[in-house]
């Protein structure tokens, strides 16, 4: 299984919008809604903030965001604050019945 | 409040097997519907799911770890385990265990993680 494609950096200033896509197959982004986005900031451990495309868990702003098209993926963050930098990883199911992620995308708040 | 909390050594010589035990508190592993994960993440890497476990046993695991990854799980302890065997530097990671949902094939629950290093 082949990692999904993330852009490695991505950056805006605060109040901002940004977007971070997510690549993957017919096997996996395509081919179901389980796209799930965690962030992570250094030294701590990954957090879910996006689940099935575009569900946000009790807790995550709403100024995060999921949506699919085909087999690409997105999370966007509006109102970009200096909190957001971290890194984002997208994750999907696949046919396989296992589950693969993105590369990582390291978000910079100018 | 369920939390997850990785215990096991930190350094693991080369050819030798990586034991890592996940236990979960503020809830019982075997009274409900959830899966449990093992996922890694090499040094500036990004995270590699490495296989989950119901707690009646059944296991899955990544293709490209199934010969030498095994998972089990005691219920009487609350915690489950990975167990990697015939180590390499490759496999030096932060070794995260995680609460897998079913019905939305998501990792929503995470522990801190803890440092494995392959070496000598």
């Amino acid at each position: 299984q082949s990692a999904l494609t993330q852009p490695a950096s991505v950056s805006g200033s605060p109040g901002q919008s940004i977007t971070i896509s997510c690549t993957g197959t017919s096997s996996d982004v395509g081919g179901y809604n389980y796209v799930s986005w965690y962030q992570q900031h250094p030294g701590k451990a990954p957090k879910l903030m996006i689940y099935g495309v575009t569900n946000r868990p009790s807790g995550v702003s709403n100024r995060f965001s999921g949506s699919k098209s085909g087999n690409t993926a997105s999370l966007t963050i509006s109102g970009l604050q200096a909190e957001d930098e971290a890194d984002y990883y997208c994750s999907s199911y696949t046919s396989g019945s296992t589950w693969v992620f993105g590369g990582g995308t390291k978000l910079t708040v100018l | 409040q369920l939390q997850l909390q990785e215990s096991g050594p930190g350094l693991v010589k080369p050819s030798e097997t990586l034991s890592l035990t996940c236990t979960v508190s503020g809830g019982s592993i075997s009274r409900s519907s959830y899966y449990w994960a093992w996922i890694r993440q090499p040094p500036g890497k990004g995270l590699e799911w490495i296989g989950n476990i119901y707690y009646s046993g059944s296991t899955y695991y990544n293709p490209s770890l199934k010969s030498r990854v095994t998972m089990s799980v005691d219920t009487s302890k609350n915690h489950f385990s990975l167990k990697l065997n015939s180590v390499i530097a490759a496999d030096t990671a932060a070794y995260y265990c995680a609460r897998r949902v079913p019905s939305t094939a998501t990792f929503d629950i995470w522990g801190q993680g803890t440092v494995v290093t392959v070496s000598s």
